[in-house]
């Protein structure tokens, strides 16, 4: 596609609820990134994926937070038993490499009630 | 892990007025980028600066990585360049390290 594209743009979930966000890249491109941004700050590392590989999975939170990319393309990441400070606007970017210019898609709102 | 600091954090502007918006990090990075956050919170791409001087319009960037800082520059601001201005650095191969970013307002 023309750009990163992220689905659902807006979720809200019940506490306890396990919710899945979806990132589909730009064509072509072998890293995936996501990112949390609280409101107010700058985005925060969560995990990456070079093709289908997970190689940093360092900014995960907690055991909670499960991510995906089976077939190298779209990406899932999931979070499990949902609370109130997961609230945050989940982003996705992608890259021709790991160091290269990432772009991101407009990212998910999670809302944890 | 690497730091990276943003000045100002607020700026306010009058359209028309130029500004400079500054980014340090502690150590030596391979990928600098700098993005334009709208009010819809997507992030908008404005360079690919690890190193030189770049320019697109009216935003110029440069980055000094012997020195570890970079610069974005905008002139004849406008209102719509209101936003979150991000600095974010790649040091190893992976992820970006976001700066706390820099609110711009522009005041007609």
């Amino acid at each position: 596609g023309a750009g990163v594209s992220q689905s659902p743009r807006y979720k809200v979930a019940k506490r306890g609820q396990d919710v899945a966000l979806r990132c589909d890249p730009i064509s072509g491109h072998v890293s995936l990134f996501w990112y949390q941004q609280a409101l107010g700050q700058g985005p925060e590392f969560l995990t990456y994926f070079q093709n289908e590989a997970q190689l940093d999975k360092s900014g995960l939170p907690s055991d909670r937070f499960f991510a995906e990319r089976p077939e190298g393309s779209v990406s899932t990441l999931k979070i499990q038993r949902t609370q109130q400070e997961d609230s945050a606007v989940y982003l996705c970017a992608s890259s021709f490499g790991s160091s290269l210019e990432a772009f991101f898609g407009q990212g998910t709102r999670l809302t944890v009630v | 892990g690497i730091q990276v600091e943003q000045s100002p954090p607020d700026l306010i502007l009058q359209e028309g007025a130029n500004s400079t918006l500054r980014c340090n990090f502690s150590d030596s990075v391979n990928n600098l980028q700098w993005f334009h956050q709208n009010p819809w919170g997507q992030l908008i791409n404005l360079f690919y600066i690890p190193s030189g001087t770049k320019q697109n319009g009216r935003l110029s960037a440069t980055t000094v990585a012997t020195e570890r800082y970079s610069l974005l520059y905008i002139s004849s601001s406008q209102t719509t360049d209101s936003g979150v201005y991000f600095c974010a650095v790649v040091r190893n191969a992976g992820k970006s390290t976001f700066g706390d970013g820099t609110t711009l307002t522009v005041k007609p």
